[in-house]
């Protein structure tokens, strides 16, 4: 089955400083790359997601690059401030031909501290 | 706006009780999952369901099982519940379509002692 890593596994950066987290991914049949934080004590909530035929998405100060060939995708997050402190979750998902359902694979999490 | 919830945010078992989380969502979702929370080792998946009593195994099945009788209940069963199951356990759901985000519940933290 497919296996997504993600790096750093933790992450501190000044405010106002940008942070990047990389995942990479072992299917080249995935096709959905979501991603999730979750904030202490809370549930993981979906900030961003991209599908295999867009390269770059924007949302904000938050973006996602991904790159097929390379089969890696990175979460950028600028002008960073205290509440993006939390766990981010990397995922990626593959829909099997004549299938409806495709699970998400999950990298292991990042844990970014933003100091003020 | 989707709604999962989980029955218990904490739960305090015993080793050897049959132990049950339930999941319910209400926004007619087909599919709905299992997955456990360690520290270091990410969400991993334990049994999802595509239907009214259809499952399939995750990547750690051993020592769970489930149910889905209604499509919106989707229930985690411990048969027999032990030490190395203390874990936050987190239930989610999607509509028909993979090529979408998962909706989580606020997760159930279970502790076997």
């Amino acid at each position: 089955g497919e296996n997504v890593e993600q790096h750093p596994s933790t992450l501190s950066v000044q405010e106002g400083d940008s942070a990047v987290i990389k995942c990479t991914y072992s299917d080249s049949a995935s096709n959905y790359f979501p991603w999730y934080k979750q904030e202490l004590g809370k549930r993981p909530q979906l900030i961003i997601d991209i599908r295999s035929n867009v390269g770059e998405k924007k949302d904000q100060r938050i973006a996602v690059t991904l790159n097929k060939t390379a089969k890696h995708f990175s979460l950028h997050i600028t002008e960073t401030q205290p509440e993006d402190s939390a766990v981010y979750f990397c995922a990626a998902s593959i829909s099997p031909r004549g299938s409806t359902l495709g699970r998400l694979y999950f990298g292991r999490g990042t844990q970014l501290t933003v100091w003020p | 706006d989707v709604k999962v919830t989980q029955s218990s945010r904490y739960l305090v078992k015993r080793t050897g009780e049959k132990v049950f989380l339930e999941c319910v969502q209400d926004m007619d979702h087909e599919n709905m999952f299992w997955y456990r929370q360690d520290p270091g080792l990410g969400l991993r998946l334990i049994y999802f369901s595509y239907d009214v009593k259809m499952k399939e195994k995750g990547d750690i099945p051993e020592g769970y099982s489930v149910s889905r009788e209604k499509k919106e209940r989707f229930s985690l069963i411990l048969e027999s519940a032990s030490t190395n199951q203390t874990s936050m356990y987190l239930c989610a759901s999607i509509e028909g379509n993979s090529n979408q985000p998962q909706h989580f519940g606020d997760g159930t933290r279970l502790s076997i002692l």
